[in-house]
């Protein structure tokens, strides 16, 4: 138990569909994280936010919308997407300041197939 | 541009022997990096990590070694465990106290019985 909770697990979608990962951490972190883990490839990392506020987009397609309501709470809305978008995507928090720059707290994960 | 790059793809090793997990980097303005373990089905978990003021830092059965003239991280494990099986990244941040990590390919750790 990392206190950074993904869901969900596994999704499974067709390119025209719309659907959205959730993250929710419960370390009181302040800033929130979507990273994509393709195969044979290094994490990369997609969005950050901190305090609430998008602070990188990391030349991310459009069909790729985060949201973040609050500190604890990160969604990434997902609509016509493609094949070569499957992958893990990793949720992840940190807290800006603190006494370990820079380290973060990764969630379990979403597996996403498009199909 | 900014890489971070792992020797070996995968390392097997006998149980009870060490590992040792290399990486380079390349953007010597990056002043922290960490070492993860992933194991299969579960995300990156934080392991050790070692600022650019230092050479080297233990932790439990693990240590970290930075050489900045040649900009390379190790990662030694002492007597691997079963456990041990995973993959390891290893990451640098070069924005200061940020998360924005960049990381490497990863090494696959495999511990014989």
């Amino acid at each position: 138990e990392t206190g950074v909770t993904q869901t969900p697990r596994h999704l499974v979608m067709g390119m025209t569909n719309k659907k959205s990962l959730k993250c929710e951490q419960h370390l009181g972190h302040n800033a929130m994280y979507w990273y994509k883990q393709s195969a044979k490839k290094p994490l990369e990392l997609m969005f950050v936010y901190n305090f609430k506020e998008q602070t990188e987009n990391n030349s991310v397609p459009s069909r790729f919308s985060p949201e973040c309501p609050n500190s604890s709470h990160l969604f990434l809305h997902l609509h016509t997407l493609q094949p070569e978008d499957s992958a893990l995507y990793l949720c992840a928090s940190s807290q800006p300041g603190g006494s370990v720059a820079g380290e973060l707290f990764f969630g379990e994960g979403s597996r996403l197939t498009v199909l | 541009g900014e890489s971070v790059g792992l020797h070996l793809p995968t390392l097997s090793v006998q149980e009870g022997d060490n590992s040792i997990i290399n990486c380079a980097y390349s953007n010597s303005a990056s002043d922290y990096f960490i070492w993860y373990k992933q194991e299969s089905g579960k995300g990156p978990q934080f392991i050790i990590d070692i600022r650019s003021n230092m050479d080297k830092r233990q932790g439990q059965r693990v240590t970290v070694l930075l050489n900045k003239t040649v900009k390379h991280l190790s990662l030694q494990i002492a007597a691997t465990q079963p456990g041990d099986s995973a993959v390891y990244f290893c990451a640098e941040n070069p924005s200061g106290n940020t998360g924005k990590l960049i990381f490497g390919q990863g090494t696959t750790l495999q511990v014989k019985p």
